[in-house]
């Protein structure tokens, strides 16, 4: 079993819709990534939090650490946001990022 | 500000041949990260650099990879000779160090044929 499990592993929704992604950790963590990855393309990182809930635009990441839980949320979902979604957390006895296998979304117009 | 900057972005190579790739962190970030990421996985780090020091390689496959971190900012890193597992994406972090937020480069795609 992982580490850190996210769900689901594929979602494909419809334009406009309202997206959420789950990430669950089994270690004590200090902090968690939610990094975006575009096909082709780099990772970049969109939230890092340790407790509560961060907003930028239409994204919202919340954090639950008695639960060991975290969501990232899409609000108004476009097609240019279909990428794979990595949930990555600072844990462990080394502190190290330690990787979820990613959720990948499609968009469709 | 530049974020870091990886290259060549890709590469291919036949197996046996060496290869080298090339990372430039954002200025001042002391932490620095390589990682692979196989198609539909998640990075695995490789290695891991405070300042010059590598202060944990232990994923690192050392018969035939190789690291390095010269005065701290630039790294390269190397395989020698390739193999065709080694076909994946090669990715460059850096951060201020410790827990804070890691920002990663484009990568390296990289085939062994």
């Amino acid at each position: 079993k992982n580490e850190v499990e996210q769900s689901p592993q594929n979602l494909t929704a419809q334009e406009g819709e309202f997206i959420t992604i789950n990430c669950s950790y089994s270690v004590g963590i200090s902090a968690l990534h939610w990094l975006q990855q575009h096909p082709g393309g780099g990772i970049v990182s969109l939230f890092m939090l340790s407790s509560g809930k961060k907003k930028h635009g239409r994204l919202i990441a919340t954090i639950n650490i008695q639960e060991k839980h975290s969501s990232l949320h899409i609000t108004a979902s476009h097609p240019r946001d279909s990428a794979v979604y990595i949930c990555a957390a600072y844990g462990g006895a080394t502190n190290k990022l330690i990787f979820g296998t990613g959720t990948l979304l499609a968009v469709q117009p | 500000e530049a974020g870091v900057v990886q290259s060549p972005r890709y590469k291919i190579i036949e197996k046996k041949q060496p290869v080298a790739f090339w990372c430039n962190p954002i200025s001042g970030h002391n932490t620095l990260y390589w990682y692979r990421q196989n198609l539909g996985q998640g990075p695995e780090l490789l290695i891991r650099y405070e300042n010059e020091e590598a202060v944990d390689d232990s994923q690192l496959p050392k018969d035939r990879f190789s690291a390095e971190r010269l005065k701290g900012v630039d790294s390269t890193l190397k395989i020698q000779p390739a193999e065709l597992g080694d076909s994946a994406v090669y990715l460059c972090a850096s951060s201020w160090g410790g827990n804070t937020e890691a920002f990663f480069g484009q990568g390296t795609r990289l085939t062994v044929v």
